[in-house]
């Protein structure tokens, strides 16, 4: 149990368009799910925090106006990456938080290249 | 500021060696310290997890040492294998309900066969 998916698992898109990235939790609700991102060789950095309802909270320097998290449900949390750019190329990584539990469950990543 | 310190950045081990990996934590509100453990291309996925109450956890070839005073955590990797070569971060949260983890920087283990 406890599966986190992620939707696409990799996408290529043009400058200035704009991508969704899709994470779902299958089998449990996710009061909490978060969105990291993580360039080559690096670690995982926190983008933002999303709880179901509620507006997301996200770290500091990340634009909130660019990429834009929509937390629907208990069971679905979405990665909007607005006008991307090549810069915005990496790795998305979304993780989710049970409502019984501390364990933080991640998906498989999206790798996304803007050219 | 960088509040969970990991090293080596790098580690080669011989296939059947002990890999150890250490972390350093500043906050001591943090009080879940987990590792997990990363393929190429991958999601993280948990090896192992340890509560400041125990000084030690082991699950099968994965022990993780906890020095509370000392504000540091350890993951050795007993007879380690070819199939163990990933990268692996050390993780830490605060005790309440719903929080981030703040992870250290990552090592690269080799195993050579």
């Amino acid at each position: 149990g406890a599966v986190v998916s992620q939707h696409p698992s990799w996408v290529i898109c043009k400058s200035g368009t704009s991508v969704k990235i899709e994470c779902r939790s299958l089998d449990f609700q996710a009061t909490t799910m978060f969105w990291y991102r993580q360039f080559p060789k690096q670690s995982l950095m926190l983008m933002a925090t999303s709880n179901e309802g509620s507006k997301a909270t996200y770290e500091q320097g990340v634009e909130k106006d660019k990429f834009l998290i929509n937390h629907a449900s208990l069971t679905l949390s979405t990665l909007t990456v607005t006008s991307a750019h090549p810069e915005d190329s990496s790795f998305y990584i979304c993780s989710a938080i049970r409502a019984s539990g501390d364990e933080q469950f991640f998906g498989p990543g999206t790798r996304l290249t803007v050219l | 500021q960088q509040q969970v310190k990991q090293s080596p950045q790098s580690l080669i081990v011989q296939k059947g060696g002990i890999s150890i990996i250490n972390c350093a934590y500043e906050n001591t509100a943090f009080d879940y310290f987990p590792w997990y453990q990363q393929f190429p291309g991958k999601g993280p996925a948990l090896l192992i997890a340890i509560r400041p109450d125990v000084s030690e956890k082991k699950e099968g070839r994965f022990t993780i040492s906890f020095n509370k005073s000392a504000k540091q955590f350890s993951l050795h990797i007993m007879d380690s294998q070819p199939g163990d070569s990933a990268t692996y971060f050390c993780a830490a949260s605060k005790k309440e309900a719903g929080t981030a983890l703040i992870f250290g920087k990552g090592t690269t283990l080799s195993v050579s066969s």
